[in-house]
């Protein structure tokens, strides 16, 4: 157990719905970052927050947003879906202060089916 | 920005052989370069990095291996067991661990 929560597990939605996905980082972990896996692809990276704060963007959609809140859980909006939106979506926590953030610490994503 | 190419993407061995991944990183300025092992249904977990000032590292059955000049790291597994069956990613950061970039990921199966 990596001491990441991600929910929900399973998410089936269709097309130009909206959903949420919802992280809590491990205990201390000030900086979260958001990854989507699509079918035997990698691991794409979506965003990163730390302590609040938006800290580095990839490849993220404008369709999607993310925020990190005080008590540090983390949210990730996916709107007007589409059927390649479909995937797994990681949320990652790790100690990072601004210096190394080191190990990743990942949680066991929330899979995605849009229709 | 920073590119990661990672080779083979599958690869069958033997228990008790050994197996190589490599990976490839563009960008100089990177200095750190993580493992990350994910099993079915699972999240990615780190078994091994190693850090720009740093050859070789090695973690019992595990070693990773670093060429600057090259700008190539591999994985080495040395007597696999089938619970080593799993995908392999690579990854190559700056600033120690700040913008990760993965490779796309080996599926190694240990066949019995």
């Amino acid at each position: 157990d990596s001491g990441v929560t991600q929910t929900p597990k399973h998410l089936i939605t269709a097309t130009g719905q909206r959903v949420t996905l919802r992280c809590s980082p491990r205990s201390g972990d000030l900086s979260v970052y958001w990854y989507q896996q699509s079918l035997d692809q990698g691991l794409q990276f979506l965003i990163q927050y730390y302590n609040g704060e938006e800290r580095a963007k990839g490849n993220i959609l404008e369709r999607f947003s993310a925020q990190q809140f005080p008590d540090l859980h983390s949210e990730l909006n996916l709107s007007s879906l589409e059927l390649g939106d479909s995937a797994l979506y990681f949320c990652a926590s790790s100690p990072y202060r601004g210096g190394g953030a080191g190990e990743l610490f990942f949680g066991e994503g929330s899979r995605l089916t849009v229709l | 920005g920073e590119n990661v190419e990672q080779h083979p993407s599958t690869l069958s061995v033997q228990e008790g052989d050994s197996a190589v991944i490599k990976c490839t990183y563009s960008d100089s300025a990177s200095n750190y370069f993580p493992w990350y092992k994910q099993e079915l249904g699972k999240g990615p977990q780190l078994i091994i990095d190693i850090r720009s000032n740093v050859g070789e590292k090695k973690d019992q059955r595990i070693a990773v291996t670093l060429n600057k000049t090259a700008k190539h790291f591999s994985l080495h597994i040395t007597e696999t067991q089938p619970e080593d069956s799993a995908v392999y990613f690579c990854a190559a950061s700056m600033n120690y661990g700040q913008n990760f970039v993965f490779g796309p990921g080996t599926r190694l199966s240990v066949l019995p």
